[in-house]
């Protein structure tokens, strides 16, 4: 079973709003990697963070972890119609190699 | 630098054929694994390898086959294909656990 699930599904904003998805684990992590999906293409890596750290930036992505609630959150500020995509988190554990992914929240930002 | 390189991009098997999607690396990354995509599944893990010569199981394995004989390549076989496999495969590739996967372009695979 997969051990990442995003909330929403799917999400609908206009252009220049900010889009916010959750990503919720089940098992204690070691890392929590959030991933872009375009539509037909390869996942593209976003950022990571570690499960020691709780709030992470990268440009006008803002994500941060709540290891006690078991969740993440991936924020994008000021979004552009590029930013229309699927998003995935991905988490490993302590002493496991596997990399497992959530199903994803598609995204869409209307001009 | 080409990154992760997936052969080929699209490909239609009859029911019980055999295959092998290739899979290579040119940034010398011990990490390697394969997904596959199935709509409202997201990505789940079929085989990875962690160096040369070292291979495991992931979530749904039944049916494929994997080796590592070199740093670069990671085929994955598929022994008697099945519509059930029908799918989108992606290789990926991490300089270790903890770092961020680079992902290939997609092998689209339908059996019919």
């Amino acid at each position: 079973s997969q051990q990442g699930e995003e909330d929403p599904q799917a999400l609908s904003i206009q252009e220049g709003e900010n889009a916010t998805m959750n990503c919720s684990y089940k098992t204690s992590i070691n890392n929590l990697q959030w991933y872009r999906q375009n539509s037909g293409r390869g996942l593209v890596h976003l950022i990571l963070i570690r499960s020691n750290e709780r709030e992470k930036h990268s440009g006008r992505l803002r994500v941060t972890l709540d290891t006690s609630k078991k969740s993440s959150s991936l924020l994008i500020t000021a979004s552009r119609a590029a930013d229309t995509a699927s998003y995935f988190c991905a988490t490993d554990q302590f002493n496991d190699y596997k990399l497992s992914f959530g199903a994803g929240t598609t995204v869409t930002v209307r001009a | 630098n080409a990154g992760v390189t997936q052969t080929p991009k699209f490909q239609v098997l009859k029911t019980g054929q055999s295959m092998t999607l290739q899979c290579a690396q040119d940034m010398n990354h011990e990490y390697m694994s394969w997904y596959r995509q199935d709509p409202g599944m997201g990505l789940r893990l079929i085989h990875y390898s962690v160096g040369a010569g070292i291979t495991d199981q992931g979530e749904v394995p039944n049916g494929y086959n994997v080796s590592r004989s070199t740093t670069e390549d990671f085929p994955l076989r598929l022994l008697s294909a099945a519509p059930s496999q029908t799918s989108v495969y992606f290789c990926a590739s991490a300089d270790t656990v903890g770092y961020g996967y680079t992902f290939g372009s997609g092998t689209r695979l339908t059996v019919v």
